[in-house]
């Protein structure tokens, strides 16, 4: 079984342009999460899906964030455009629906490391 | 906050000897896991210890939950320098789906 995948490992760009992080969850998985980690600091949640809906995008910073799912497949971050504080590392993952074996546990991508300069 | 916290921050050890993190949290919480993370790879999912239990062991790695006081301890035995890594506990909050990360702990094992 694939795990998550996300492209692109490393990206790096200027301040004020735009980034599109992409990822593919597990096959099946209705559930994907993106999380952000930035300067070694806490792992803080960006938003879910479930299959095609935002469930939760609470820790979306601000309107310069744009995530899509269309299909329920794999999914899309944009920072548009991107700040220096936006330099970090963006972790994806993904979990089985809720009520199925499993679903509690997430797996993670490798995570794309984004660097604004 | 439902943020968990680790401690240490940090932690060097010799090789065979027993690592021991903690993690406190503020609210109430479905279940806790704990994750390692090595260097430039995704988090791997290593343990979950349910609310109403007390103690879980996996391998050489022992979880304690102590809902009281809100916190919970990972031990690894006889560690490897393949232990080295980051660690983080995670809590699913009552009713809520996402799992809440901490800082982490980065484990150091001097071989």
């Amino acid at each position: 079984e694939a795990g998550v995948t996300q492209f692109p490992s490393h990206s790096v760009i200027e301040k004020g342009q735009t980034v599109t992080l992409r990822c593919d969850p597990i096959s099946g998985h209705d559930n994907l999460y993106w999380y952000r980690r930035v300067m070694g600091k806490e792992i803080k949640f960006l938003l879910h899906f479930v299959k095609e809906s935002k469930q939760d995008e609470s820790g979306m910073p601000n309107n310069r964030f744009l995530a899509e799912r269309t299909g329920g497949t794999y999914s899309t971050l944009k920072v548009q455009p991107a700040e220096l504080e936006d330099s970090g590392v963006y972790f994806c993952a993904s979990s089985a629906a809720w009520g199925a074996p499993g679903a509690n546990v997430l797996t993670f991508g490798a995570g794309s490391r984004l660097t604004v300069l | 906050s439902q943020q968990g916290e680790e401690d240490p921050q940090a932690l060097s050890i010799q090789e065979g000897e027993n690592a021991t993190m903690n993690c406190s949290y503020k609210t109430s919480i479905n279940n806790l896991q704990w994750y390692r993370q090595n260097s430039g790879r995704g988090l791997v999912h290593l343990i979950l210890i349910r609310s109403n239990e007390r103690e879980k062991h996996s391998g050489r790695l022992r979880v304690t939950l102590d809902t009281s006081k809100k916190s919970s301890s990972l031990l690894i035995t006889a560690s490897r320098a393949a232990d080295t890594a980051s660690y983080f506990c995670a809590t699913h909050g009552q009713g809520a789906q996402k799992l809440v990360f901490g800082q982490g702990t980065r484990l150091t094992i001097n071989p």
